[in-house]
Protein backbone atom coordinates (compact mmCIF):
# COMPACT_ATOMS: atom_id res chain seq x y z
CA UNK A 1 0.00 0.00 0.00
CA UNK A 2 1.69 3.37 -0.76
CA UNK A 3 1.25 6.00 1.29
CA UNK A 4 2.60 10.01 1.46
CA UNK A 5 2.73 12.49 4.26
CA UNK A 6 3.87 16.20 3.55
CA UNK A 7 5.56 17.55 6.89
CA UNK A 8 7.02 21.14 7.54
CA UNK A 9 6.15 24.52 9.24
CA UNK A 10 2.55 25.79 8.76
CA UNK A 11 3.69 29.17 8.84
CA UNK A 12 6.62 31.04 7.42
CA UNK A 13 7.70 34.85 7.52
CA UNK A 14 8.16 36.73 3.68
CA UNK A 15 11.33 36.32 2.41
CA UNK A 16 11.89 32.92 4.43
CA UNK A 17 12.59 29.67 2.74
CA UNK A 18 10.52 27.12 3.33
CA UNK A 19 11.83 23.17 3.08
CA UNK A 20 8.67 20.54 3.24
CA UNK A 21 9.45 16.89 3.56
CA UNK A 22 7.46 14.01 1.76
CA UNK A 23 7.94 11.03 3.74
CA UNK A 24 6.54 7.86 1.98
CA UNK A 25 6.05 4.27 1.89
CA UNK A 26 5.04 1.16 -0.39
CA UNK A 27 7.20 2.08 -2.89
CA UNK A 28 11.27 2.60 -3.90
CA UNK A 29 12.49 5.84 -5.60
CA UNK A 30 15.04 3.40 -6.73
CA UNK A 31 12.83 1.53 -8.74
CA UNK A 32 13.07 2.36 -12.29
CA UNK A 33 10.47 4.74 -13.93
CA UNK A 34 8.85 6.17 -10.44
CA UNK A 35 8.67 9.43 -9.34
CA UNK A 36 7.43 11.81 -7.20
CA UNK A 37 6.50 15.17 -7.64
CA UNK A 38 4.62 18.36 -5.55
CA UNK A 39 1.46 20.04 -6.72
CA UNK A 40 -0.03 23.34 -4.32
CA UNK A 41 -3.65 24.64 -3.99
CA UNK A 42 -3.92 28.19 -2.54
CA UNK A 43 -6.82 28.41 -0.49
CA UNK A 44 -10.14 28.14 -2.62
CA UNK A 45 -7.93 27.73 -6.02
CA UNK A 46 -6.83 25.37 -8.71
CA UNK A 47 -4.21 23.08 -8.43
CA UNK A 48 -0.60 24.16 -9.57
CA UNK A 49 2.41 21.47 -10.31
CA UNK A 50 5.81 22.43 -8.64
CA UNK A 51 8.29 19.88 -9.38
CA UNK A 52 9.25 15.99 -9.40
CA UNK A 53 12.05 13.91 -9.51
CA UNK A 54 12.91 10.72 -10.82
CA UNK A 55 13.95 7.45 -9.51
CA UNK A 56 17.43 8.52 -11.62
CA UNK A 57 17.77 11.71 -10.22
CA UNK A 58 16.35 13.60 -12.86
CA UNK A 59 14.87 16.75 -11.65
CA UNK A 60 12.11 18.71 -13.29
CA UNK A 61 10.73 22.56 -12.49
CA UNK A 62 7.68 24.26 -13.40
CA UNK A 63 9.31 27.27 -15.18
CA UNK A 64 7.41 30.12 -13.34
CA UNK A 65 9.23 28.97 -10.42
CA UNK A 66 12.29 27.22 -11.01
CA UNK A 67 14.93 29.64 -9.43
CA UNK A 68 13.38 29.28 -6.49
CA UNK A 69 13.00 25.63 -6.12
CA UNK A 70 15.14 22.87 -5.10
CA UNK A 71 13.67 19.22 -4.96
CA UNK A 72 16.08 16.44 -3.66
CA UNK A 73 15.55 12.62 -2.59
CA UNK A 74 16.85 10.70 0.41
CA UNK A 75 16.56 7.16 -1.23
CA UNK A 76 17.58 5.13 2.15
CA UNK A 77 15.15 7.73 4.38
CA UNK A 78 12.28 6.93 1.14
CA UNK A 79 11.39 10.80 1.73
CA UNK A 80 11.20 13.86 -0.77
CA UNK A 81 12.72 17.41 0.35
CA UNK A 82 11.30 20.48 -1.47
CA UNK A 83 12.63 24.02 -0.63
CA UNK A 84 11.28 27.16 -1.82
CA UNK A 85 13.36 30.23 -1.49
CA UNK A 86 11.93 34.20 -1.29
CA UNK A 87 8.75 33.14 0.60
CA UNK A 88 5.68 35.62 -0.32
CA UNK A 89 2.16 35.53 0.49
CA UNK A 90 0.61 34.35 -2.89
CA UNK A 91 2.61 31.22 -1.74
CA UNK A 92 -0.02 30.60 0.73
CA UNK A 93 -1.39 27.30 0.25
CA UNK A 94 -1.79 23.56 0.87
CA UNK A 95 1.23 21.82 -0.54
CA UNK A 96 0.51 17.84 -1.87
CA UNK A 97 3.11 15.35 -2.64
CA UNK A 98 2.03 12.38 -4.93
CA UNK A 99 3.67 9.12 -6.48
CA UNK A 100 4.67 8.96 -10.24
CA UNK A 101 4.21 5.46 -11.26
CA UNK A 102 6.42 5.27 -14.25
CA UNK A 103 8.18 7.54 -16.39
CA UNK A 104 7.78 9.54 -18.74
CA UNK A 105 3.74 9.53 -18.29
CA UNK A 106 3.23 12.19 -15.75
CA UNK A 107 0.06 11.36 -13.63
CA UNK A 108 0.06 11.40 -10.11
CA UNK A 109 -1.99 8.09 -8.34
CA UNK A 110 -1.40 8.53 -4.87
CA UNK A 111 -1.18 11.68 -3.12
CA UNK A 112 -0.54 12.68 0.36
CA UNK A 113 -3.24 14.73 2.75
CA UNK A 114 -1.25 18.01 2.49
CA UNK A 115 0.25 20.38 4.48
CA UNK A 116 -1.12 23.99 4.78
CA UNK A 117 1.58 26.14 5.04
CA UNK A 118 0.46 30.43 5.45
CA UNK A 119 2.74 32.59 4.53
CA UNK A 120 2.67 35.96 6.82
CA UNK A 121 4.62 38.12 8.99
CA UNK B 1 2.91 27.34 -22.34
CA UNK B 2 -0.46 25.00 -23.17
CA UNK B 3 -3.50 25.79 -21.66
CA UNK B 4 -6.07 23.89 -20.23
CA UNK B 5 -9.31 25.39 -19.96
CA UNK B 6 -12.75 23.27 -18.23
CA UNK B 7 -16.09 23.99 -18.84
CA UNK B 8 -18.29 24.28 -17.09
CA UNK B 9 -16.67 25.74 -13.73
CA UNK B 10 -19.72 24.92 -12.31
CA UNK B 11 -23.00 22.53 -12.80
CA UNK B 12 -25.70 21.45 -10.38
CA UNK B 13 -27.01 17.88 -11.35
CA UNK B 14 -29.54 15.57 -9.11
CA UNK B 15 -28.65 11.60 -8.40
CA UNK B 16 -29.16 9.79 -11.29
CA UNK B 17 -28.05 12.68 -13.95
CA UNK B 18 -25.78 11.77 -16.29
CA UNK B 19 -23.45 14.66 -16.53
CA UNK B 20 -20.35 15.49 -19.07
CA UNK B 21 -17.70 17.79 -18.29
CA UNK B 22 -15.24 19.76 -20.85
CA UNK B 23 -11.44 20.06 -20.81
CA UNK B 24 -9.91 22.31 -24.20
CA UNK B 25 -5.92 22.08 -24.38
CA UNK B 26 -4.71 25.12 -26.29
CA UNK B 27 -2.75 22.56 -28.51
CA UNK B 28 -2.75 18.80 -29.26
CA UNK B 29 -1.93 16.93 -26.25
CA UNK B 30 -2.37 13.88 -28.05
CA UNK B 31 -4.07 11.51 -25.28
CA UNK B 32 -1.77 12.89 -22.09
CA UNK B 33 -4.41 13.59 -20.49
CA UNK B 34 -5.95 12.98 -17.02
CA UNK B 35 -8.72 13.79 -14.51
CA UNK B 36 -8.97 13.88 -11.06
CA UNK B 37 -11.81 14.02 -8.49
CA UNK B 38 -11.31 16.78 -5.38
CA UNK B 39 -13.54 16.82 -2.25
CA UNK B 40 -13.27 19.14 0.43
CA UNK B 41 -10.84 19.53 2.71
CA UNK B 42 -9.50 16.25 0.72
CA UNK B 43 -6.50 15.34 -1.68
CA UNK B 44 -7.09 14.98 -5.16
CA UNK B 45 -8.14 11.45 -6.43
CA UNK B 46 -6.85 9.75 -9.87
CA UNK B 47 -10.06 8.76 -12.30
CA UNK B 48 -8.96 8.73 -15.48
CA UNK B 49 -5.58 8.66 -17.21
CA UNK B 50 -4.14 8.43 -21.06
CA UNK B 51 -7.49 10.22 -21.55
CA UNK B 52 -10.01 7.30 -21.30
CA UNK B 53 -8.31 4.27 -19.08
CA UNK B 54 -9.89 3.82 -15.92
CA UNK B 55 -7.82 4.19 -12.48
CA UNK B 56 -7.98 0.55 -10.84
CA UNK B 57 -11.11 1.01 -8.02
CA UNK B 58 -12.89 3.74 -9.73
CA UNK B 59 -16.48 3.03 -10.61
CA UNK B 60 -17.45 2.61 -13.82
CA UNK B 61 -19.70 4.95 -14.20
CA UNK B 62 -16.75 7.29 -14.91
CA UNK B 63 -15.32 7.47 -18.24
CA UNK B 64 -13.37 9.91 -20.58
CA UNK B 65 -12.86 10.08 -23.87
CA UNK B 66 -11.14 12.45 -26.47
CA UNK B 67 -7.52 13.25 -27.85
CA UNK B 68 -5.77 16.31 -29.20
CA UNK B 69 -7.18 19.09 -28.01
CA UNK B 70 -10.90 17.96 -26.76
CA UNK B 71 -11.53 15.88 -23.43
CA UNK B 72 -14.37 15.34 -21.95
CA UNK B 73 -14.90 13.26 -18.70
CA UNK B 74 -18.84 11.44 -18.21
CA UNK B 75 -20.21 10.23 -15.05
CA UNK B 76 -23.26 8.25 -16.37
CA UNK B 77 -25.53 8.03 -13.58
CA UNK B 78 -24.69 10.72 -10.28
CA UNK B 79 -24.41 9.16 -7.44
CA UNK B 80 -23.80 11.28 -3.87
CA UNK B 81 -20.27 10.86 -3.35
CA UNK B 82 -19.51 12.15 -7.18
CA UNK B 83 -20.61 15.58 -6.26
CA UNK B 84 -16.93 17.03 -5.74
CA UNK B 85 -14.32 19.27 -7.99
CA UNK B 86 -13.38 17.62 -11.01
CA UNK B 87 -9.79 18.64 -12.29
CA UNK B 88 -7.92 17.66 -15.67
CA UNK B 89 -4.48 17.45 -16.08
CA UNK B 90 -2.17 17.36 -19.53
CA UNK B 91 1.31 16.23 -19.24
CA UNK B 92 2.39 16.35 -23.16
CA UNK B 93 4.11 19.89 -22.91
CA UNK B 94 7.02 19.06 -20.70
CA UNK B 95 8.15 20.79 -18.63
CA UNK B 96 5.15 22.53 -17.69
CA UNK B 97 2.31 20.17 -16.55
CA UNK B 98 -0.77 22.13 -16.08
CA UNK B 99 -4.11 21.50 -14.78
CA UNK B 100 -7.15 22.86 -15.31
CA UNK B 101 -8.83 25.50 -12.89
CA UNK B 102 -11.66 22.75 -12.27
CA UNK B 103 -15.66 22.23 -12.75
CA UNK B 104 -17.47 21.92 -9.41
CA UNK B 105 -20.43 19.47 -9.34
CA UNK B 106 -23.14 20.32 -7.17
CA UNK B 107 -26.44 19.05 -6.05
CA UNK B 108 -29.60 20.28 -7.43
Amino acid sequence: QITLKESGPTLVKPTQTLTLTCTFSGFSLSTSGVGVGWIRQPPGKALEWLALIYWNDDKRYSPSLKSRLTITKDTSKNQVVLTMTNMDPVDTATYYCAHIPRAPTILFDYWGQGTLVTVSS
Amino acid sequence: DIQMTQSPSSVSASVGDRVTITCRASQGISSWLAWYQQKPGKAPKLLIYAASSLQSGVPSRFSGSGSGTDFTLTISSLQPEDFATYYCQQANSFPLITFGQGTRLEIK
